[in-house]
């Protein structure tokens, strides 16, 4: 099985819409982030929770809001869905520390309509 | 400022070809992390390196291999006797040191052509 799990892998929605994105690991990790990646950017980081009281915001969190209802779930809500929210977006997990690397999973790709 | 820079957006190859993917990254840190990822057709993200910057030493796993170069602030890949299954989005990102966010270049696309 895999050690980082999204769900749905894909989503249409419409304007207006609310929607979750959802997270679960079992790497055991701390830590845990939400990255959305657009055609010719790269990944840019939304959100990102050190433990269940430790959210922080990345460097384009407007219009988004997540929940860490357990250290090994994540979850990343649109109130109200746009079109230019339309990507494909990442969950990743990490250790912490120092040398490490994330752990993505395997992407959810979302259209807004 | 932190930037990675992987000016090549896409490159086509013949299976056996080497080639090689450039990285440029900015930082004035002295303390940070590079790290190559892989996007294959399927979407996902898989890890393939991580290096600090006080590790200058090159890495071979296979037939990858990675360049790490402090005075020219790069971290190249190379794939050598490239094949099919290289077919991908590579991306090189950097990490400051204490610091969770993930910096990615916009990435290179590899077609390797049978």
């Amino acid at each position: 099985d895999a050690d980082v799990t999204q769900t749905p892998r894909n989503r249409i929605t419409k304007t207006g819409k609310r929607i979750m994105l959802e997270c679960s690991q079992t790497k055991g990790h701390d830590r845990m982030y939400w990255y959305r990646q657009d055609p010719g950017l790269g990944l840019r980081l939304i959100y990102y929770s050190f433990d269940v009281k430790d959210i922080n915001k990345g460097e384009i969190s407007d219009g988004y809001s997540v929940s860490r209802q357990a250290q090994a779930k994540f979850s990343l809500s649109l109130e109200s869905a746009i079109p230019n929210q339309t990507a494909l977006y990442f969950c990743a997990t990490s250790p912490g520390g120092h040398d490490y690397e994330q752990y993505f999973g395997p992407g959810t790709r979302l259209t807004v309509t | 400022a932190q930037k990675v820079t992987q000016a090549q957006t896409e490159i086509s190859v013949v299976e056996k070809e080497d080639v090689t993917l450039d990285c440029v990254y900015e930082t004035r840190d002295t303390t940070y992390y590079l790290f190559w990822y892989k996007q294959p057709p399927s979407g996902e993200l898989v890890f393939l390196i991580r290096r600090n910057s006080f590790d200058e030493q090159n890495e071979i796993s296979g037939r990858y291999s990675w360049n790490f170069q402090k005075s020219t602030s790069s971290f190249n890949f190379t794939i050598t006797a490239s094949q099919v299954v290289d077919s991908a989005v590579y991306f090189c990102a950097l990490r400051r040191f204490n610091t969770d966010k993930l910096i990615f270049g916009t990435g290179t696309r590899l077609q390797v052509f049978p």
